[in-house]
């Protein structure tokens, strides 16, 4: 059926390190993606998203490309700060459906 | 703005009681989403809404889950009775209806059955 892949964590990096977390996807047709962010005791919250294919979506230094070709939806940032700890959670819609997440990926950064 | 509202935050109740779950969403919104988040399962949706209307229920895990959205401005999820394996965060989010509309989501109920 239709899902959402991710790499397993945790990703522990250092300060300033480059971050790349991978997210595949299969769906029918072309569904918008997404990237949401957790952190500790919160709900989640949208990081970026990308409607159609070739879209870039990027916010707080943090960027993905829709992929159709390879299905992929991978987040990357140059330079990750401690506070960018979280679990992130690579998504997908498409008209009719609700948002169908990957299992999550934990982010630790040490300074 | 205000956002997802959910109650109770936090509730701890013992095997067999009845807890309902509460939800008010984003003005506006004509879709609201149920979902559960445990670390065996992660993030899995019960059921959403559009327009007040169920529109998908398969992930509702058995008959003693319930859930209705008896106008735009309020939701429930009620379990009865309930058991120690529904332990976990329950968030509700809502949208206007669209694929590529953001979803936003409250900052969860955390149940814990003893």
């Amino acid at each position: 059926g239709d899902s959402v892949t991710q790499m397993e964590g945790p990703v522990t990096l250092s300060e300033e390190a480059f971050l790349t977390i991978n997210c595949t996807y299969t769906a029918t047709g072309y569904p918008s993606l997404f990237w949401y962010v957790q952190y500790p005791g919160e709900g989640l919250q949208l990081l970026l998203k990308a409607t159609k294919a070739d879209d870039k979506g990027s916010n707080k230094g943090f960027e993905a490309t829709y992929r159709k070709e390879t299905t992929s939806f991978h987040l990357e940032k140059g330079s990750v700060q401690v506070s960018d700890s979280a679990v992130y959670f690579c998504a997908r819609n498409q008209a009719g459906t609700a948002l169908i997440f990957g299992k999550g990926t934990t982010l630790s950064v040490s300074s | 703005d205000a956002g997802v509202i959910q109650s109770p935050r936090h509730e701890v109740t013992e095997m067999g009681q009845e807890v309902t779950l509460r939800c008010k969403p984003i003005s506006g919104h004509n879709s609201l989403f149920w979902y559960r988040q445990t670390m065996m399962r992660g993030l899995e949706l019960l059921i959403y809404f559009n327009n007040n209307v169920p529109i998908d229920d398969s992930g509702m895990p058995e008959d003693r889950f319930s859930a209705k959205m008896p106008n735009a401005s309020f939701s429930t999820l009620k379990i009865q009775p309930s058991e120690p394996r529904d332990s976990a965060v329950y968030f509700c989010a809502s949208s206007v209806a669209g694929a590529g509309n953001t979803i936003y989501f409250g900052e969860g109920s955390w149940l814990t059955v003893v």
